[in-house]
C-alpha cells in the first residue's frame, strides 16, 4: 500500500523567506504526483502535477521537482506572502483515479 | 456548472440517523469521485463513477455506506445508522475521465455525528 508522508507538519515563515515543503512516498511505481492547496473550509485546488516521466513543474513563485527514484518530492514557494497561509497536500497517482494523500503541511506566513 | 458543487456544506445529525451528501459535478465530466478526509489527514479514497455505474467502490468503509449516480451526472453518497466515527469532510471530485484526468475538488461536505 502506498504511504505518502509530508514534513514538516506545520511551518510558519515571516513574509518574504522561501517556502520548501517535502513529500514522500513508498511506491515509486507512480503516474503522477499533485501539490494541492487547502484553505480552511475549501476544497483542494490544484497548484503543480507532475507526470512520472518530468523532474520538475513551476508555475509563477512555485516550483515542484519529483525524484521518482527516491520516492520524494519538494515544493518550492519562493518569497512568500501572507495569502499563501493554507495547507499544502501532496498525492501520488499509479496511473487512475486513486489518489493517494499526505497528511498536509499547514503554513503561516506571518505579515 | 463552473465547478463541483457539494450539498449541504455542514451536517450535524444524531448517531444512528440517516444522512445524504450531494455532489453536481462539472458539466461533461463522466468520472466522479468520493473521498473522506478526517481531521488532520489527507483524504481517502471511497468510490468512484465512470458515467452511471460504479467503477470502484473498494474504498467504502462498509456496507453502511452507498452512493448512487443513476444520470450520470449528479452523485448521492448515502451513510445508513451514522457513527460517530463517521465524523469527517466528505469530497467530492470529477474529472474528464481521459489524458492527464485532473481532478476538479469541490469544497466538500462536513459531517458531524454527535
Amino acid at each position: 500500500k502506498q504511504e505518502v508522508t509530508q514534513i514538516p507538519a506545520a511551518l510558519s515563515v515571516p513574509e518574504g523567506e522561501n517556502l520548501v515543503l517535502n513529500c514522500s512516498f513508498t511506491d515509486s511505481a507512480i503516474y503522477n504526483l499533485q501539490w494541492f492547496r487547502q484553505d480552511p473550509g475549501k476544497g483542494l485546488t490544484s497548484l503543480l502535477l507532475i507526470q512520472s516521466s518530468q523532474r520538475e513543474q513551476t508555475s509563477g513563485r512555485l516550483n515542484a521537482s519529483l525524484d521518482k527514484s527516491s520516492g520524494r518530492s519538494t515544493l518550492y514557494i519562493a518569497a512568500s506572502q501572507p495569502g499563501d497561509s493554507a495547507t499544502y497536500l501532496c498525492a501520488v497517482s499509479p496511473g487512475d483515479y486513486k489518489l493517494s494523500f499526505g497528511a498536509g503541511t499547514t503554513v503561516t506566513v506571518r505579515a | 456548472g463552473a465547478g463541483v458543487s457539494q450539498t449541504p456544506s455542514n451536517k450535524v445529525t444524531e448517531k444512528g440517523k440517516y444522512v445524504e451528501l450531494r455532489c453536481d459535478p462539472i458539466s461533461g465530466h463522466t468520472a466522479l469521485y468520493w473521498y473522506r478526509q478526517s481531521l488532520g489527514q489527507g483524504p481517502e479514497f471511497l468510490i468512484y463513477f465512470q458515467g452511471t455505474g460504479a467503477a470502484d467502490d473498494s474504498g467504502l468503509p462498509n456496507d453502511r455506506f452507498f452512493a448512487v449516480r443513476p444520470e450520470g451526472s449528479v452523485s448521492t453518497l448515502k451513510i445508513q445508522r451514522t457513527e460517530r466515527g463517521d465524523s469527517a469532510v466528505y469530497l467530492c471530485a470529477s474529472s474528464t475521465g481521459s489524458g492527464a484526468n485532473v481532478l476538479t475538488f469541490g469544497a466538500g461536505s462536513r459531517l458531524t455525528v454527535l
